[in-house]
């Protein structure tokens, strides 16, 4: 099956631990994001990339880093400087050019105690 | 990318179309209007998008008006499995990809 996975999808950390969430892709797609979502919200941008080795900040990129060796895998790691982890991520990819369509991983639900 | 306006919420009964409005009055003319819908607890799903032409998939129809500055996703016949958040996003077709910029939706709820 073609997709976006997206694993665990839930992930239970303790504070003051750096995290990574998986995201992988085999639709062929040049760009890869990330957001967040808080309960009630719409999605928040963290990071994204168009290419291999590039990659931009999003709106809220503090306390999360990423990276983007393969076209493939666009891993997020949430790292203890983030002041509120506990949300619900999402992964999503598109091929380039405006018009193409953004496919959405399940996510990962992230609790941080 | 031009703001998007939509109501909050709205409800519709399970049979009849849903008409979810969507206001986006600053619209550029390079700017496509896209519709996607997320369940509960699920990653948001694409349902269809246009530029200025009234589209139709096997999901939904997307109404846009002459001027561009509203438009409007029917689903011709809702059922249960419809009730989800309603996102309208407005996105600048470039030669490299832009992230989509998601505001609240609007929480459709369909009842039996």
């Amino acid at each position: 099956d073609g997709g976006i996975t997206q694993s665990p999808k839930y992930l239970f950390r303790k504070e003051g631990q750096n995290v990574t969430l998986s995201c992988e892709q085999n639709l062929n797609h040049d760009a890869m994001y990330w957001y967040r979502q808080d309960p009630g919200q719409g999605l928040r941008l963290i990071y994204y990339s168009q290419i291999v080795n590039d990659f931009q900040k999003g709106d809220i990129a503090e306390g999360y880093s990423v990276s983007r060796e393969k076209k493939e895998s666009f891993p997020l790691t949430v790292t203890s400087a983030q002041k509120n982890p506990t949300a619900f991520y999402l992964c999503a990819s598109s091929g380039l050019g405006g018009r193409y369509e953004q496919y959405f991983g399940p996510g990962t639900r992230l609790t941080v105690t | 990318d031009a703001k998007t306006t939509q109501p909050t919420s709205m409800d519709c009964a399970e049979g009849r179309a849903a008409n979810l409005p969507c206001n986006h009055s600053t619209i550029s003319g390079n700017e496509y209007v896209y519709w996607y819908r997320q369940i509960h607890s699920q990653g948001p799903q694409y349902i269809i998008h246009g530029l200025k032409n009234n589209e139709t998939n096997e999901m939904a129809s997307l109404i846009i008006t002459e001027d561009r500055k509203s438009s409007t996703l029917i689903l011709p016949h809702a059922t249960l499995r419809d009730t989800a958040v309603y996102y309208c996003i407005v996105r600048v077709a470039t030669k490299g990809n832009t992230p989509l910029v998601f505001g609240k939706g609007t929480r459709l709820s369909v009842i039996a």
